[in-house]
């Protein structure tokens, strides 16, 4: 089955640096890949995503990076805010495969110091 | 609702007893998905459905736990014999279909004592 690995599993910086979190996958069918923000005491929130057919995708600060031959995607962040400050999880599936659900990474908790 | 609600948001319950947690996932959403999350842990997958049949239960730990979902929208995620090691967040999520984004509800923390 799937297995996600993600690095690192604490990063700390200075706002308004950027951020760079790192994962694996090892079934290279899988074909998509979101990721997460989680904030205490709450569900986890979907802040981007990327298919399979592009190798990168942005949204404001956020963008997302894919190598499918490596099979291994990243979450950048620039500008960092104090409010980016969170626990963000890394998630991959097979859409249309046998395994309908995510696998997630074991996330990275981001503190961003004012 | 807007969003995903799973009741109740704590749960305290004694070993060997009996649990249900709800899950009330956004109106129209096929999918549902039942996880599970320790502390420091990513979620953990234990049951997912498409409609009103599980379409894989392959996460669930034991005969213990078990989840319906008999009409396509709410579902109940039932542990039978809780143990202190079920202790955790059990959080739900739906989709549209298989495959589109995932939303998740805040989850219910489980505390066996």
């Amino acid at each position: 089955g799937e297995n996600v690995e993600q690095h690192p599993s604490t990063l700390s910086v200075q706002e308004g640096d950027s951020a760079v979190i790192k994962c694996t996958y090892s079934d290279s069918a899988s074909n998509y890949f979101p990721w997460y923000k989680q904030e205490l005491g709450k569900g986890p929130q979907l802040i981007i995503d990327i298919r399979s057919n592009v190798g990168e995708k942005k949204d404001q600060r956020i963008a997302v990076t894919l190598n499918k031959t490596a099979k291994h995607f990243s979450l950048h962040i620039t500008e960092t805010q104090p409010e980016d400050s969170a626990v963000y999880f890394c998630a991959a599936l097979n859409y249309g495969g046998s395994q309908g659900n995510l696998i997630f990474g074991k996330g990275t908790k981001l503190s961003v110091k004012p | 609702g807007a969003g995903v609600s799973q009741t109740p948001s704590n749960k305290v319950t004694e070993k060997g007893k009996y649990v249900e947690l709800r899950c009330d996932p956004i109106s129209g959403h096929t999918a549902l998905y039942w996880y599970r999350q320790s502390l420091g842990q990513g979620p953990e997958f234990l049951i997912y459905f498409q409609g009103t049949g599980a379409a894989d239960d392959s996460g669930l730990p034991n005969d213990r736990f078990f989840a319906v979902r008999p009409e396509g929208s709410v579902s109940t995620l039932k542990i039978q014999r809780t143990e202190r090691g079920d202790s955790a967040v059990y959080l739900c999520a739906s989709s549209f279909e298989e495959g589109t984004e995932a939303f998740f509800g805040q989850g219910t923390r489980l505390t066996v004592v």
